[in-house]
């Protein structure tokens, strides 16, 4: 069974970089199995999704984040990160990484298993 | 982007009573090809993550007990817990997963009476 684990600071200031990581067990972010996801849930705007990865470096993003969002993995350390840039206020949320498992539908499936979720705050 | 409307925001419904949770989005998530309506509705407990319960619009998850059962196709969906039970009280959250961005809708508070 696939578990996630977010980590990364829980405070970041206006105008920095939020930089979060998810840890994968029992599956590997080099598998074509599966795509890695981002998922933010704010009181203001629900749960927006941010992102995915796939094995093979292929990338989506949420056009809503303006190029501010960097997904990426580190096969060594069987981990996926994300970047934030230029943070305000509004990037205030709990962070989800989450699972898609692919099949004929590619990417076109539901976000089968979430980590745990990890508060950010900006403020100065 | 595909906008996902749920109805009530919130509901109160008696422990062993029907529960109802309907879905709308603003344009279809039939695929034509495989007949599939890519719709899927998460539970969420009060400080947890979401949890996936019903994908394809209407197959249970495996180990979702048979009480929640989800209908619908094209862009009018429902969620149905057919006899509520006391851990059944979160919130929950529709997710169309036909493009991207994947959208969600803004979720329904359910309570017991």
């Amino acid at each position: 069974q696939v578990q996630l684990q977010e980590s990364g600071p829980g405070l970041v200031k206006p105008s920095e970089t939020l930089s979060l990581t998810c840890t994968v067990s029992g599956g590997s972010v080099s598998s074509g199995s599966y795509y890695w996801s981002w998922i933010r849930q704010s009181p203001g705007k629900g749960l927006e999704y941010i992102g995915y990865i796939f094995y093979s470096g292929s990338i989506n993003y949420n056009p809503s984040l303006k190029g501010r969002v960097t997904i990426s993995r580190d096969t060594s350390k069987n981990q996926f990160s994300l970047k934030l840039s230029f943070v305000t206020a509004a990037d205030t949320a709990v962070y989800y990484c989450a699972k898609i498992s692919r099949d004929t539908s590619g990417p076109f499936n539901p976000f089968d298993i979430w980590g745990q979720g990890t508060m950010v705050t900006v403020s100065s | 982007d595909i906008v996902m409307i749920q109805s009530p925001d919130s509901l109160a419904v008696s422990l062993g009573e029907r529960a109802t949770i309907d879905c709308k989005s603003s344009q279809s998530v039939l695929n034509s090809s495989n007949n599939k309506s890519y719709l899927a509705w998460y539970q969420q407990e009060p400080g947890q993550a979401p949890k996936l319960l019903i994908y394809w619009a209407s197959t249970r998850e495996s180990g979702v007990p048979d009480r929640f059962s989800g209908s619908g196709s094209g862009t009018d969906f429902t969620l149905t817990i057919s006899s509520l039970q006391a851990e059944d009280v979160a919130v929950y959250y529709c997710q169309q997963f036909y493009t991207t961005p994947y959208t969600f809708g803004q979720g329904t508070n359910l309570e017991i009476k």
